[in-house]
């Protein structure tokens, strides 16, 4: 099935230490999302990938960083994990509007399963 | 305020009943709503999706968007232990708005055996 794969589901990293998330997809969708989702909160957008363009949120810290190598792969880097970005790490893909063809809804976001990062 | 508001819960109901779940959205862009399932320690998984003003049905789900009070529902009948989750509801714009959808703080429910 064609779906949005997220590696690893957990990962535990120190301090200070950088540590990259990894999210691929078979939908072949052209813009890709990067949420943070701490406990019993709303997933909140840090950035996303239009094709190739880069669109940072204004409130997403320094430390958060993206990479895109091609259309099914992206990373999330964080250089110097603090203890409060333990959280969930969300991916999601959409297919644009003007892609999504006649009758298909239109850029539905599609989630992985997520990365449980803890901090220590 | 936030652009979209949900009660948290959690919201305890037995197995068999309707289970209510509702959103109130302030921005008047917002065109496309949609209600996403999740459990605990997994990824949202989109339940329902729904344009502008209506009902939609899915199976048990029922989605119903009112624009003119900017309130959105979901509905669960013959609710099953197997439904217990946190229900988010999201909202976008149109194409002008861009990709970005607005969360709800979901609400977490708990069908009971």
């Amino acid at each position: 099935d064609a779906m949005v794969i997220q590696n690893p589901r957990y990962q535990v990293t120190q301090f200070g230490k950088p540590v990259t998330l990894s999210c691929s997809q078979t939908l072949n969708h052209n813009v890709m999302y990067w949420y943070q989702q701490k406990s019993s909160q709303a997933p909140k957008l840090l950035f996303h990938y239009y094709d190739k363009d880069f669109n940072n949120e204004a409130d997403t810290p320094d430390n958060f960083q993206s990479r895109r190598p091609n259309t099914s792969f992206c990373f999330l880097d964080i250089r110097s994990p603090g203890l409060g970005d333990a959280a969930m790490y969300l991916c999601a893909t959409s297919r644009d509007w003007g892609l999504a063809g006649a009758g298909v809804a239109k850029n539905i976001q599609y989630f992985g399963a997520g990365t449980r990062l803890s901090v220590l | 305020q936030k652009e979209v508001e949900q009660d948290p819960g959690p919201l305890s109901v037995p197995e068999g009943a309707i289970v209510s779940l509702n959103c109130t959205y302030s921005n008047s862009a917002f065109q496309y709503f949609m209600w996403y399932r999740q459990y605990s320690r997994k990824g949202p998984e989109l339940l329902m999706y729904t344009y502008s003003s209506g009902n939609k049905e899915d199976g048990r789900f029922t989605a119903q968007v009112d624009k003119s009070s900017k309130y959105i529902s979901l509905f669960i009948r013959d609710s099953q232990p197997s439904d217990s989750a946190t229900y988010l509801c999201a909202a976008r714009g149109g194409r002008a708005a861009g990709n970005k959808l607005t969360f709800g703080g979901g609400t977490r429910v708990l069908v009971k055996p």
